[in-house]
């Protein structure tokens, strides 16, 4: 069974700190993924991986970078934390060219 | 940009009907279409996909299709049971930057009633 994990379940932040979010797969998958998700938004793509030290672009990388120095480990980092930050954030991970994606639990963040 | 809409944001049927939930896309074309399920507080789980060139999948009591002339997915559950219950998201792919991509609809909230 694939498995992804994320640091926390819940997490509580002031505005302005730096934030990192931890995700982790047991699957040797290629490619990484974060999400957020916002109700009446839907899930939407902020970063993905498709390789050690790789990044890309998603819909909405405004705000947020991302780390993956092991293959195994995607972070997520807000550097100055905002409150239009808060929402639930969902990390995936899928074989390199393959078409479904494994979900985290989610983090649910709030910046107060 | 990419726009995908589900039919409507929550759907009541009664146990042992079948559900039907939509997905429609505009302005591109997947190279294939997913759909997940959500329960509340967890991540997406991969339920099915389907590919441009197949009109139709199943697995145990879901089917899926896809017109790709209509750009359009239809999700089916029948002999719905109240544990059918959750949030479905349809996703249609495209081929990106070393990875197929996913975009999500915003997902249809079923409620089977006992």
């Amino acid at each position: 069974d694939v498995k992804v994990t994320q640091s926390s379940r819940y997490l509580v932040k002031r505005t302005g700190e730096k934030v990192f979010l931890e995700c982790v797969q047991d699957m040797d998958h290629e490619n990484m993924f974060w999400y957020r998700q916002d109700p009446g938004l839907g899930l939407r793509l902020i970063y993905f991986s498709y390789d050690v030290k790789m990044k890309e672009k998603g819909d909405i990388p405004e705000g947020y970078s991302v780390s993956r120095e092991k293959k195994e480990r995607f972070s997520l980092i807000l550097e100055s934390a905002s409150t239009n930050q808060t929402s639930m954030y969902l990390c995936a991970s899928a074989l390199a060219g393959a078409l479904e994606q494994y979900f985290g639990p989610g983090t649910r963040l709030t910046v107060t | 940009s990419q726009k995908i809409e589900q039919n409507s944001e929550a759907l009541n049927i009664q146990e042992g009907k079948t559900a039907t939930l939509t997905c429609n896309y505009t302005n591109y074309s997947p190279a294939y279409l997913q759909w997940y399920r959500q329960d509340p507080g967890r991540g997406p789980v991969f339920l099915l996909l389907i590919r441009e060139n197949e009109k139709e999948k199943r697995k145990e009591r879901l089917k899926v299709t896809f017109d790709t002339t209509l750009k359009q997915s239809l999700f089916h559950i029948t002999a719905s049971q109240p544990a059918d219950s959750a949030t479905y998201l349809c996703a249609p792919a495209y081929s990106g930057a070393g990875s197929y991509q996913l975009t999500f609809g915003k997902g249809t909230k079923l409620s089977v009633i006992p």
